[in-house]
């Protein structure tokens, strides 16, 4: 089946405009994760829904940042008055759920902030 | 945060020849991951251990954990060229779901 979606692939933008990026899971999967990675770096946890509800958002650097998950399914990550810092690849994965259970990687976002 | 260090954090070895890349940790942990990621692309799991597990086999990979002294190897025998990519160790600690993640090994196959 399909796997994890990301979209866009690329996302050029500048200083204090705002984002929106996508994350479509692997259907059925009912825990969506957003991570943030830098060049060199291991993946950095921003927020964790389990369903519609964010279960932990202790991630998210600052109040710029906000996440959602309407219906369990698709989620948006949304960036306020993006800054140069926020240039990341931004990771979404999905997992069924259970405790430790594998997380399926999307390919990511790239955004870069000019 | 990070809890897991991979060492070394960079390998580069012949095609053909075995790969070893460790993994250390700080607390106890519910299971080790182990993680494959090419250049540009989404990460890729490879084999999950337990905490009460000490080795496992996945077709040419091989992942031990030792709890006492809370580290972790993954070998990879008989190295392609494909296999060049960066790996990463991630750890699950009681009840959280939430994996630590270490800064990767990055490996080169040369061909």
């Amino acid at each position: 089946g399909a796997g994890v979606s990301q979209t866009p692939s690329n996302k050029v933008t500048e200083k204090g405009k705002y984002v929106e990026l996508r994350c479509d899971p692997i259907s059925g999967h009912t825990a969506l994760y957003w991570y943030r990675q830098s060049l060199g770096q291991g993946p950095e946890f921003l927020i964790y829904f389990q369903g519609t509800g964010a279960a932990d958002d202790s991630g998210l650097p600052n109040d710029r940042f906000f996440a959602v998950r309407p219906e369990g399914s698709v989620s948006t990550l949304k960036i306020q008055r993006t800054e140069r810092g926020d240039s990341a690849v931004y990771l979404c994965a999905s997992s069924s759920g259970d405790r430790g259970s594998p997380l399926h990687f999307g390919n990511g976002t790239r955004l870069t902030v000019t | 945060s990070q809890q897991g260090e991979e060492d070394p954090q960079a390998l580069s070895i012949q095609e053909g020849e075995n790969a070893t890349m460790n993994c250390s940790y700080k607390t106890s942990i519910n299971n080790l991951q182990w993680y494959r990621q090419n250049s540009g692309r989404g990460l890729v799991h490879l084999i999950l251990i337990r905490s009460n597990e000490r080795e496992k086999h996945s077709g040419r990979l091989r992942v031990t954990l030792d709890t006492s002294k809370k580290s972790s190897s993954l070998l990879i025998t008989a190295s392609r060229a494909a296999d060049t990519a960066s790996y990463f160790c991630a750890t699950v600690r009681g009840s959280n779901y939430q994996l630590i993640w270490g800064a990767g090994t990055k490996l080169i196959i040369k061909p």
